[in-house]
């Protein structure tokens, strides 16, 4: 079956320092999106690619589909305190409703 | 605030229990979807509801079972539950209920599930 896998697990960065999640499919995606959830919070969209090779920026963070769409990035320029959470991804193959969740990597910013 | 409501936000039950999760979107969307969190485990799909329909159900065991008498209203009934169910139970609803058409999912706060 499908299965999305992301790396890091963990990651602790120095606030300013940049960080990157990637995440990788077995199975070619239809579409990806990505989620963070906050510590004792629920995920919250954060965004979704459709492309080949798509590139999206929002303020801080940049995020790409792999031209194979079966890989994607998450990209957080200088980071801040408020960017800590675990990030997840989410890629749905076609002709699913299902959404396979990535493990997520839990990110922590050290002021 | 995403639109979405769950109760109880927690829950402590026996393994003979029968108790009931309840969630409820405000955002107007025609699909909802119930997902466990477990620690150390990525998000796993339960059932997904489209039009009040189950289109999917992920291999869940029947001592879950899931019921939504209208687009707005989705319940997760347990009974029997093992400890090994205990988890975070997150509802959440998508606008489309179509499978062509790519979905943003909100989420709701969760019902935190101990099985003693």
């Amino acid at each position: 079956g499908q299965q999305v896998m992301q790396i890091p697990q963990y990651q602790h960065v120095q606030e300013g320092e940049d960080f990157t999640t990637y995440c990788n499919s077995s199975t070619t995606l239809s579409n990806i999106q990505w989620y963070k959830q906050r510590p004792g919070g629920h995920p919250v969209f954060l965004i979704q690619l459709v492309k080949s090779g798509e590139v999206k920026k929002q303020k801080r963070l940049t995020f790409q589909f792999g031209e194979a769409k079966k890989n994607s990035s998450l990209h957080i320029t200088a980071t801040q305190t408020t960017d800590v959470g675990t990030y997840f991804c989410a890629g749905r193959g076609s002709g699913t409703y299902k959404y396979i969740f990535g493990t997520g990597t839990r990110l922590k910013v050290l002021a | 605030e995403t639109g979405v409501t769950q109760t109880p936000r927690h829950l402590v039950m026996g393994m003979t229990n029968k108790k009931s999760l309840k969630c409820e979107q405000h955002l107007g969307h025609n699909a909802m979807y119930w997902y466990k969190q477990s620690a150390k485990k990525p998000l796993e799909l339960m059932f997904v509801y489209s039009l009040e329909e189950r289109v999917e159900n992920n291999s869940v065991p029947s001592r879950f079972s899931p019921e939504c008498p209208n687009s707005s209203h989705l319940f997760l009934h347990l009974h029997t539950l093992q400890p090994e169910d205990s988890a975070l139970y997150l509802c959440a609803s998508s606008p489309y209920p179509g499978l062509a058409i790519p979905d943003t999912q909100y989420f709701g706060p969760g019902t935190r599930l101990t099985v003693l």
